[in-house]
């Protein structure tokens, strides 16, 4: 049973720090990985998406990067602003043996604030 | 592009009572996922579907959910008879299907239906 785990789960960072969040996944046959955003009380917003066979992603001041064979995904945020604030969500899904993905399996969260 | 829509926003229910949830995916998207997020926790997949065809409910708690999709498009997920433990977000995502293409069953949420009770 794949398990996905968030470190830190709760950080408080100046603005304008750059900083890391770590995600470790137990199995390494994944099909794709997602990094979400959310923000209290709403849904989730997809940051970046890293297949399976990528390495990184870069969208913005974001950078994911995905070691598939230590289980590792790492998010980059660059210059951190107070409106990044939010709960960051690590994801992972596998491959159908029909083709396909799983649904997600996610990670708990990092719980981020980004004091002005 | 319109996103992924869920109605309602807000449900409060009596346990026991039955409650009903209904998504709109994407256009397009011929795979559509309810998800339940109880508090503090990340969301956790309930049901898969992909057209009209169910590809994997296998941690829905049959014995009170069930979820239908009707003509590959819209979707309901149905609680009956609730249980308190059942409080939480329920969420609706749907992703498309392009082989080979970047961006492949990468999944879009809806904004979710917040379910209280008591």
């Amino acid at each position: 049973k794949q398990e996905v785990t968030q470190i830190p789960a709760a950080l408080s960072v100046p603005e304008g720090e750059n900083l890391v969040l770590n995600c470790s996944f137990t199995d390494s046959a994944i099909y794709n990985l997602q990094w979400f955003r959310q923000d209290p009380g709403k849904g989730l917003t997809s940051l970046l998406l890293i297949q399976s066979s990528q390495r990184e992603q870069t969208s913005g001041r974001l950078n994911a990067s995905l070691d598939k064979s230590s289980g590792r995904s790492t998010l980059y945020i660059a210059a951190s602003q107070p409106g990044d604030s939010a709960t960051y969500l690590c994801a992972v899904s596998k491959g159908r043996s029909g083709g396909g993905a799983d649904g997600l399996t996610f990670g708990k969260g990092t719980h981020l604030i980004i004091q002005p | 592009e319109a996103g992924v829509a869920q109605s309602p926003r807000y449900k409060i229910i009596e346990k026991r009572q039955s409650v009903a949830f209904w998504c709109n995916p994407i256009s397009g998207h011929a795979t559509l996922y309810w998800y339940q997020q109880i508090l503090g926790q990340g969301p956790k997949l309930l049901i898969q579907f992909q057209n009209n065809g169910v590809v994997d409910d296998s941690q829905l708690p049959k014995d009170r959910f069930s979820a239908e999709r009707l003509k590959g498009v819209d979707s309901t997920l149905k609680i009956q008879p609730a249980k308190l433990e059942d409080s939480a977000v329920y969420l609706c995502a749907s992703s498309f299907i392009r082989f080979f293409a970047v961006g492949n069953y990468e999944q879009y949420f809806g904004p979710g239906t917040r379910l209280t009770v008591t």
